[in-house]
């Protein structure tokens, strides 16, 4: 089966570096990609790994460890309006379908 | 603004009726899905097509009946559903698919479907 783990809710201030920890078993791997999804709205892609590796892009960076099936989201400089839900998703197989995590929800308090 | 638009943005039907989903990209995108998003649970994925040919029907209730005239709509006709059919449902596209390359999907606002 194939199954993706993230801590449930995570609580950090304004200012602050919160990392999002992501443990994955899949059949098949291509990548690991971030989502953020504010209450109600669209989930927007934020990131992708497929290599080992940090990747950084302005105050969010995204990490792979493929021998670990691990990944983390960093957050820099916390904002409020970054108080979303976070989903690492696995891409797998030849039709770039995502298979999703649980969904971290971030609580970014003043 | 994302480029998916999803309509309805909520619905409320009978179990006896029949409704459907309607998502449109402005992206120029090839590959086209339908996600379900239940609450506790993660995103499912339901359908996923690629130049208006069903690739992947991740073992979807044939209560839910897909379509894809054209490479821009995706449609999702809704029949018999059951309560627990209550969701999130979500479009996305893509521009198509790579292995190992990056292919991020954008999404769409979804539609609330709340069965009665």
């Amino acid at each position: 089966g194939q199954s993706l783990e993230q801590p449930s809710e995570v609580t950090a201030v304004e200012g602050a570096i919160v990392q999002i920890n992501c443990t994955y078993q899949t059949s098949g791997f291509y990548g690991l990609s971030w989502y953020q999804q504010h209450d109600g709205g669209a989930p927007t892609f934020l990131s992708y790994n497929a290599l080992d590796g940090l990747e950084e892009t302005g105050r969010f960076s995204s990490f792979l460890s493929r021998s670990d099936s691990y990944g983390y989201l960093l957050l820099q400089e916390l904002q409020m309006k970054d108080s979303a839900s976070y989903f690492c998703a696995v891409s797998g197989g030849a039709t770039n379908k995502l298979i999703f995590g649980t969904g971290t929800l971030l609580a970014v308090q003043p | 603004e994302t480029g998916v638009t999803q309509t309805p943005r909520h619905l409320v039907m009978g179990m006896t009726n029949k409704k459907s989903l309607k998502c449109e990209q402005h992206l120029g995108h090839n590959a086209m899905y339908w996600y379900k998003q239940s609450a506790k649970k993660p995103l499912e994925l339901m359908f996923v097509y690629s130049l208006e040919e069903r690739v992947e029907n991740n073992s979807v209730p044939s209560r839910f009946s897909p379509e894809c005239p054209n490479s821009s709509h995706l449609f999702l006709h809704l029949h018999t559903l059951q309560p627990e059919d209550s969701a999130l449902y979500l479009c996305a596209s893509s521009q198509g698919f790579g292995t190992g390359v990056k292919q991020p999907q954008h999404f769409g606002d979804g539609t609330r479907l709340s069965i009665l």
